[in-house]
């Protein structure tokens, strides 16, 4: 079945970087574009960033811009988040989610990795 | 960037009643919306997508109308799984996606 599980979520102090990985299995991951989404502590969702189903073009979202970037290894059915400069808002639940078109709706989520940006 | 505002923020239903949620765009988005449910602990769940299409699995209970700037979910016959916050989300002009706020639906 379709499934998207992330990892490398943990407690990091401000400053410093953490890396998300999100690993795909039951479709062909290399044709879908892919994006993470955060639900931050009593708020709701928030697209952080996403990118092609080749790699190819990449966004991200205002509030990340600078300190976030996106990637995804076809070979590995991989879709990363490395993130730097963290700070205490970016503490939240972060999930991957794919879409057909990378701008298009998001039919399927993993359960999401934590974050938690505290000294 | 489009705002997407959600009205009533908290829907109180007893089970079996109907539910009626609103998502209102700042701009036109065309059919260019989706809805998802999401329950406490759970990944968000696709609903809706182009406004109007039903995703795979949904029940037919669960409809989705409107276009341009508004926009509504309704439920019909509340079940107990059905009891959690849904967001709408617009992918017409990005990025970014935007999200709106949530309306969460409680038992009454």
């Amino acid at each position: 079945q379709v499934e998207l599980v992330e990892s490398g979520g943990g407690v990091v102090q401000p400053g410093r970087s953490l890396t998300l990985s999100c690993t795909a299995s039951g479709f062909t991951f290399g044709t879908f574009a892919m994006h993470w989404v955060r639900l931050a502590p009593g708020k709701g969702l928030e697209w952080a960033a996403g990118l092609s189903y080749d790699g190819n073009n990449k966004y991200v979202g205002d509030s990340v811009k600078g300190r976030f970037s996106i990637s995804r290894d076809n070979s590995r059915n991989q879709l990363f988040l490395q993130m730097s400069s963290l700070r205490a808002e970016d503490t939240a639940l972060y999930y991957c989610a794919r879409s057909l078109v990378v701008a298009g709706h998001l039919d399927t989520w993993g359960q999401g990795t934590l974050v938690t940006v505290s000294s | 960037e489009i705002v997407l505002t959600q009205s009533p923020a908290t829907l109180s239903v007893s089970p079996g009643e109907g539910a009626t949620l609103s998502c209102r765009a700042s701009q036109s988005i065309n059919s260019n919306l989706a809805w998802y449910q999401q329950k406490l602990g759970q990944a968000p769940r696709l609903l809706i997508y182009g406004a109007t299409a039903r995703a795979t699995g949904i029940p037919a209970r669960f409809s989705g109308s409107g276009s341009g700037t508004d926009f509504t979910l309704t439920i019909n016959s509340l079940q107990s799984e059905d009891f959690a916050v849904y967001y709408c989300q617009q992918y017409n002009d990005w990025p970014p996606y935007s999200f709106g706020p949530g309306t969460r639906v409680e038992i009454k």
